[in-house]
């Protein structure tokens, strides 16, 4: 199966400020089939990007999703109050999917 | 309101057997695909079981395969998961979610999750 890894596995950084949340994936990621999720305290996660770049519904345009193969990245062009959490990728693109181990981003 | 109700966790002793299930609402639950994952204390994310919008074909993870059975009524928009033998691994919240393959994909991504619900394996 394929092994994703995140880093930094925490990154803190100021409201305001851009994030930058990396991606590795242990073999190439069929078709791009990467997806993103962000994990508030206490709440399940829910789905930012799929397909590498695909905004979900309802998702700011400050989510930014690119990569291809085995390099992916999220970017939050400016970070608001709501978007410090946990977030985790997760390829689809063959079975079994896999999550990677999440990065925290928290307030610096 | 479009959303997934997870309910039946509780605390259970090593090799025992616990239900859960999941409300759907707000969607035509009959037409998605479902899956259950779940999420070991300050842990990660796991896949366990995935149903088809019919109940035609049904995957399970390793790791559960042979102890847990899922299954769907489309007529109540319920989801279930019955889990057998159960270790003090399986500790975990359970999450329902439902899957959307994104074309041809091999897998699947989660668009829509429930809260879910703890399960705790101990003695």
């Amino acid at each position: 199966e394929i092994v994703l890894t995140q880093s930094p596995g925490t990154l803190s950084l100021s409201p305001g400020e851009r994030a930058t949340l990396s991606c590795r994936a242990s073999q190439s990621v069929y078709n791009s089939y990467l997806a993103w999720y962000l994990q508030k305290p206490g709440q399940a996660p829910s789905l930012l990007i799929y397909g590498a770049s695909i905004r979900a519904t309802g998702i700011p345009h400050r989510f930014s999703g690119s990569g291809s193969g085995t390099e992916f990245t999220l970017t939050i062009s400016r970070l608001e109050p709501e978007d410090f959490a946990v977030y985790y990728c997760q390829q689809y693109g063959s079975s079994p999917g896999t999550f990677g181990q999440g990065t925290k981003l928290e307030i610096k | 309101q479009v959303q997934l109700v997870e309910s039946g966790g509780g605390l259970v002793k090593p090799g025992g057997s616990l239900g859960l299930s999941c409300a759907a609402s707000g969607f035509a639950f009959s037409d998605y695909d479902m899956s259950w994952i779940r999420q070991a204390p300050g842990k990660g994310l796991e896949w366990i079981s995935h149903i088809t919008s019919s109940g035609s074909t049904i995957y399970y993870a390793d790791s559960v395969k042979g102890r847990f059975t899922i299954s769907r009524d489309n007529a109540k928009n319920s989801l279930y998961l019955q889990m057998g033998s159960l270790r003090a691994e399986d500790t975990a919240v359970y999450y329902c979610a439902r899957a959307d393959s994104g074309g041809y994909a091999g897998f699947w991504y989660f668009d829509l999750w429930g809260r879910g619900t703890l399960v705790t394996v101990s003695s």
